[in-house]
């Protein structure tokens, strides 16, 4: 069983409207929890964290968490065109030899004009 | 602003020739610092971990005699892909994080091999 899980999509949803990315995660032990985001041919960049259960927003980006059912999703709001990437969740999980950092494998959104 | 620097952010070559990447790390010293590899529409593959001071931790099936990492000071990790072939051709990126804090990504080296 992979650490992180997320459905590779794409996803698809039409310019205005809620894209919703879902994430699981395997490791009760983890403790923080990421989204990227990486257009093609970039690099992943941080979009959002989040660190305990409940919603955390940031603009139009909502990260929800619910450890008791571990999972942890992404909710964008007013989607655009410029929205469309892959998106990446992310969780770390301390450890007595360090912290291990685990992605998913992403999920690719495309919002249509 | 940018947290993680590195270059260069594009590389062609022939066939034979090894390449030098370096990564950066600009707010803080890090101690730990990783190198991913991406291939066109493929996810993140993470290749090593570098550690400062000491030998670089390679994922199962990354050849260390490949692709030489050296990680020399707190804040700047190199990744050498030695006599490097068009199967090397690829989208390095490395990444630095501190504890429990988010990884944060250099803009990535794309590397051609002709």
């Amino acid at each position: 069983q992979k650490e992180v899980e997320q459905n590779s999509g794409p996803l698809s949803v039409p310019e205005g409207a809620i894209a919703s990315l879902n994430c699981t995660y395997s490791d009760r032990g983890s403790q923080s929890f990421f989204w990227y985001r990486q257009y093609s041919g970039k690099s992943p960049e941080l979009i959002m964290s989040i660190y305990s259960n409940g919603d955390k927003e940031d603009g139009r980006f909502t990260a929800q968490l619910n450890k008791a059912s571990q999972y942890v999703s992404l909710l964008i709001r007013d989607s655009q065109p410029s929205d469309s990437a892959t998106y990446l969740c992310a969780v770390n999980i301390p450890s007595n030899t360090g912290n291990q950092f685990y992605f998913g494998t992403g999920t690719s959104l495309t919002v249509i004009p | 602003g940018a947290v993680v620097s590195q270059h260069p952010s594009w590389v062609i070559c022939k066939s034979g020739t090894s390449v030098k990447i370096e990564c950066r790390s600009l707010d803080f010293q890090a101690t730990t610092m990783f190198w991913y590899r991406q291939f066109p529409k493929q996810s993140l593959m993470l290749m090593a971990t570098s550690n400062e001071g000491s030998k670089a931790t390679y994922e199962q099936g990354v050849e260390k005699d490949k692709f030489l990492i050296n990680h020399a000071s707190l804040t700047l990790s190199t990744l050498t892909v030695t006599s490097a072939h068009p199967e090397d051709s690829s989208f390095y990126i490395c990444s630095v994080r501190a504890g429990l804090q988010p990884q944060h990504f250099g803009d990535g080296t794309r590397l051609s091999i002709l």
